[in-house]
């Protein structure tokens, strides 16, 4: 149980699209899902929380209007980079749990590797 | 800000050798603790955790980390490495009352066979 899907793994767009990532909880409902980014040989960065039918909460530094998040439903949270550029180029994983609780244990799903040329 | 260190970035080590990983976080309230396993390919996956009593706690796959409070420290700790531990292992905290996870950098662990 606990698994969490992410679509797709990995995307090659051009400079100045936009492109979209899903992340599904597959056999549960997510009240709360996570997204993180991370760079070669670096540790995950926490981009935003996001809480179904609520506006996602971003940490400090991170773009709300370049990294757009929508969690319409308990089982599908979408993170939409927006006019991408090169230095967005990086691997993004999701993550989910079942409340907002703090004993709650979050279930990632299996990243999502964008270059953007 | 709280932040996570973790000291080794690459380990190498010999089956039946012993694992011990260093974390230590910067934050003086109270916390929850995790380590996780990321291995060749797959993502993620959550090898302990601890909230509160017992500060040794064990873990999956023959796992524990010890907390030491006066140490800001959660050390995760194998007597006995196989060959399938070979994974990036990571220590996250959160705040007590908060879900937000803060990772720290990371510690490759390869186990020759």
């Amino acid at each position: 149980g606990a698994v969490v899907s992410q679509h797709p793994s990995r995307v090659i767009c051009k400079s100045g699209t936009s492109v979209k990532i899903e992340c599904r909880s597959l056999d549960f409902q997510a009240t709360t899902m996570f997204w993180y980014r991370q760079f070669p040989k670096q540790s995950l960065m926490l981009m935003a929380t996001s809480n179904e039918g609520s506006k996602a909460t971003y940490e400090q530094g991170v773009e709300k209007d370049k990294f757009l998040i929508n969690h319409a439903s308990l089982t599908l949270s979408t993170l939409t980079v927006t006019s991408a550029h090169p230095e967005d180029s990086s691997f993004y994983i999701c993550s989910a749990e079942t409340g907002g609780a703090f004993w709650e244990t979050q279930y990632f799903g299996p990243g999502t590797r964008l270059l953007v040329l | 800000a709280q932040s996570v260190s973790q000291h080794n970035h690459h380990v190498i080590l010999s089956e039946a050798a012993s694992l011990e990983l260093g974390c230590n976080y910067s934050y003086g309230g109270t916390v929850n603790l995790f380590w996780y396993v990321q291995y060749p390919g797959q993502h993620l996956q959550l090898l302990l955790k601890y909230f509160s009593g017992d500060p040794l706690v064990k873990g999956i796959k023959g796992f524990e980390a010890e907390f030491i409070k006066s140490k800001f420290s959660f050390n995760l700790r194998k007597p006995s490495v196989q060959w399938s531990d070979t994974a990036e292992y990571f220590c996250a905290v959160s705040q007590a009352a908060g879900n937000k996870l803060t990772f720290g950098g990371g510690t490759r662990v390869l186990v020759k066979p």
